[in-house]
């Protein structure tokens, strides 16, 4: 079964400051790959996603994610975030043939103005 | 708003109880997933219904069941409910399935489920 890290579960940063939020996952077969944002209060929506072609993937709102197949990551970054970016982020795997996502353990992300 | 839509958004019981969570997906999509997020777990995939059947299983406990029916709405019953079940439930819908390519997953807003 597949797993996923996320290894900042508390980021606080200034507005303007680059942002990267690690992910990783273990699994050894093909998997498509997935960050979603939940800003408060609201559902839960898909920022970015992977399955194939180009490992850079760029989203809604500035973020992009690179991913390294070698080491099973899947890294978002945004070069200069914004107040409104305060939110939690969650990455997210599926593996290919299979339906259900598993979700990282999500990182709570507050941007201070 | 996501197009999926789900009843009621918080939900009080007690103990032993039984409840029902309801879903409906977006206009055209098949598939309906069930997600349970809870403090310690995190986000956990339940289980999928594609076009009325089971398509999927995941973390799901034998208390817990759904269905979904020929309008497309699904609904999550949950039984014998303990205080480890309050957690935040969520839907999401897809067109399809995933084969050579994904159906992207659109989240409701999620049912609060509280058990006393």
């Amino acid at each position: 079964a597949q797993s996923v890290s996320q290894h900042n579960h508390h980021v606080i940063l200034s507005e303007a400051a680059s942002l990267e939020l690690g992910c990783n996952y273990s699994y050894g077969g093909t998997v498509n790959l997935f960050w979603y944002v939940q800003y408060p209060g609201q559902h839960l929506q898909l920022l970015l996603k992977y399955f194939s072609g180009d490992p850079l993937v760029k989203g809604i709102k500035g973020f992009e994610a690179e991913f390294i197949k070698s080491k099973f990551s899947f890294n978002l970054r945004k070069p200069s975030v914004q107040w409104s970016d305060t939110a939690e982020y969650f990455c997210a795997v599926n593996a290919r043939g299979a339906d259900g996502l598993t979700f990282g353990k999500g990182t709570h992300l507050i941007i201070q103005p | 708003d996501s197009g999926v839509t789900q009843t009621p958004k918080h939900l009080i019981t007690a103990t032993g109880q039984r409840v029902t969570l309801r879903c409906s997906p977006r206009s055209g999509d098949l598939s309906v997933y069930w997600y349970q997020q809870s403090l310690d777990q995190g986000l956990q995939f339940l289980i999928q219904y594609y076009n009325g059947e089971e398509r999927a299983k995941g973390n799901i406990l034998e208390r817990f069941s759904a269905q979904q029916f020929p309008d497309l709405h699904s609904e999550l019953n949950l039984s014998s409910l303990e205080l480890g079940d309050s957690a935040l439930y969520f839907c999401a819908s897809s067109k399809g399935t995933t084969g050579s390519s994904y159906n992207e997953q659109f989240f409701g807003p999620g049912t609060r489920l509280t058990v006393l």
